[in-house]
């Protein structure tokens, strides 16, 4: 069973859609959750990060994590075409390296 | 991209060659990384430093070595290039060494032929 499994897409959402990004995890030891925003061919940009359970907002962002269901989202309120990118989930377990998810591809279209 | 440079941005070589790649940050973190990305992989750990001198390696370090002369520079080597080896290569820094907050380079893309 894979640590992080993400949904690769690709999501094609019309502009101002509500849009849902998930991950689900198999070890319940992760602590830590992040979400990534990578444009393409560029690097990865820290979208935000979690610790343990609940919600956490960012303007148009939400990262919510239920540890109970080990599942992660992110969710993207009013969604713009500036926001078509490929998003990644990462999960860590305390000191250790991140795992990554395989990122979710989102358009928004105009 | 939180003051770190990457160089080459692109190279394309042949196998059998090394290959050394460079990251370079302005702010003097202690901790490094260096990623590589492939599609249907995502992102994964090659080598990490937490100091001049101090590093160790990630979930895909066969095939690689890195070095840090310098707070500011983490290098990747390539000791003898294979096609496997194509990818696109990031470069991160987590300010503190908070794992949960890294930052990362723009890449340097490597085709080896």
């Amino acid at each position: 069973q894979k640590e992080v499994e993400q949904d690769p897409g690709p999501l094609s959402v019309p502009e101002g859609a509500i849009v849902s990004l998930n991950c689900t995890y198999s070890n319940s030891a992760f602590q830590y959750f992040m979400w990534y925003r990578q444009y393409s061919r560029k690097g990865p940009e820290l979208l935000m990060y979690t610790y343990s359970s609940g919600n956490k907002e960012d303007g148009r962002f939400t990262a919510q994590v239920d540890k109970s269901s080990k599942y992660i989202s992110l969710f993207i309120r009013d969604s713009q075409p500036s926001d078509s990118a490929t998003y990644l989930c990462a999960l860590h377990r305390g000191s250790e390296k991140l795992v990554f998810g395989k990122g979710t591809k989102l358009t928004v279209n105009p | 991209d939180a003051g770190i440079t990457q160089s080459p941005r692109h190279k394309v070589t042949e196998t059998g060659t090394p290959v050394t790649l460079r990251c370079h940050q302005t702010e003097n973190h202690r901790y490094m990384y260096w990623y590589r990305q492939d599609p249907g992989h995502g992102l994964r750990l090659i080598h990490y430093s937490y100091g001049v001198k101090d590093t160790d390696k990630g979930e895909v370090s066969d095939g690689y070595s890195v070095s840090r002369s310098k707070t500011e520079d983490f290098l990747l080597t390539l000791e003898s290039a294979t096609s496997s080896q194509t990818s696109v290569y990031f470069c991160a820094i987590s300010p503190g060494g908070a794992v949960e907050t890294q930052y990362f380079g723009p890449g340097t893309r490597l085709l080896v032929l």
